[in-house]
């Protein structure tokens, strides 16, 4: 099963608009964080937020907020008043922190592309 | 601001041949990451490594391949005989501590082209 699940592929949005890009999650572990990064076609990644799994406030970084629903195990990017230069690849990814655990690898979905319209 | 650093951006190789793909990480850092993403697709989680060992390694991550931080700043990957399977970007990402909330910082990527 798919530990991260980013069910739209492609997103357009009318700049200045506000737009959500989904994402779903699948863990067992009581302790976990949740990531989103943005990568531009040159192609880095670039961190935009996270949201920890005992955070009762849902985290928010500028035009950038996360909608976190932990009963549905949904981690949601909120981006609002889209600009052009927001249009790129969006993923979102999972490190779990299993008990005596070493690793804290990131796991990723799939991503979406979402593009901005002037 | 820290950054981790990699080189080169961009590497040409043909099949068969060795290449050695480097990366600085950020100096208070103690955990290392390898991940790679072919073109189109997904990021994928290659190997950590921590304290001069690998804490663990994906199915990716075959003989072929291998780690280490010869130095105190550098963190290296090798692919000892490249396929052409292997053409990806691969970053290399550091983070200060453990526990679910401490963000990996990525390098900008080493783009590797297996002709």
């Amino acid at each position: 099963a798919q530990k991260i699940t980013q069910t739209q592929p492609g997103m357009f949005v009318q700049e200045k608009e506000a737009v959500t890009l989904d994402c779903t999650y699948d863990t067992s572990d009581q302790s976990y964080g949740l990531f989103w990064y943005k990568q531009p076609s040159s192609g880095e990644m670039i961190f935009l937020i996270y949201q920890g799994s005992y955070d009762e406030q849902n985290a928010t970084e500028g035009r950038y907020s996360l909608n976190f629903q932990k009963a549905r195990k949904s981690a949601n990017l909120v981006i609002s008043a889209s600009q052009l230069g927001d249009s790129a690849m969006y993923f979102c990814a999972m490190r779990e922190a299993p008990w005596g655990g070493s690793n804290y690898k990131l796991t990723f979905g799939k991503g979406t592309l979402l593009t901005v319209n002037p | 601001e820290p950054e981790v650093t990699q080189t080169p951006s961009h590497q040409v190789t043909q099949m068969g041949q060795e290449v050695i793909l480097r990366c600085v990480p950020i100096s208070n850092h103690l955990y290392f990451y390898w991940y790679r993403q072919i073109l189109g697709q997904k990021v994928e989680f290659l190997v950590s490594f921590y304290n001069n060992e690998i804490s663990e390694k994906s199915e990716i991550f075959d003989d072929q391949f291998s780690v280490e931080r010869p130095d105190g700043s550098n963190f290296t990957l090798k692919i000892r005989s490249t396929k052409l399977e292997d053409s990806a970007m691969y970053f290399c990402a550091s983070t200060q501590g453990l526990g679910a909330y401490n963000e990996q910082f990525f390098g900008p990527g080493t783009r590797l082209t297996v002709l």
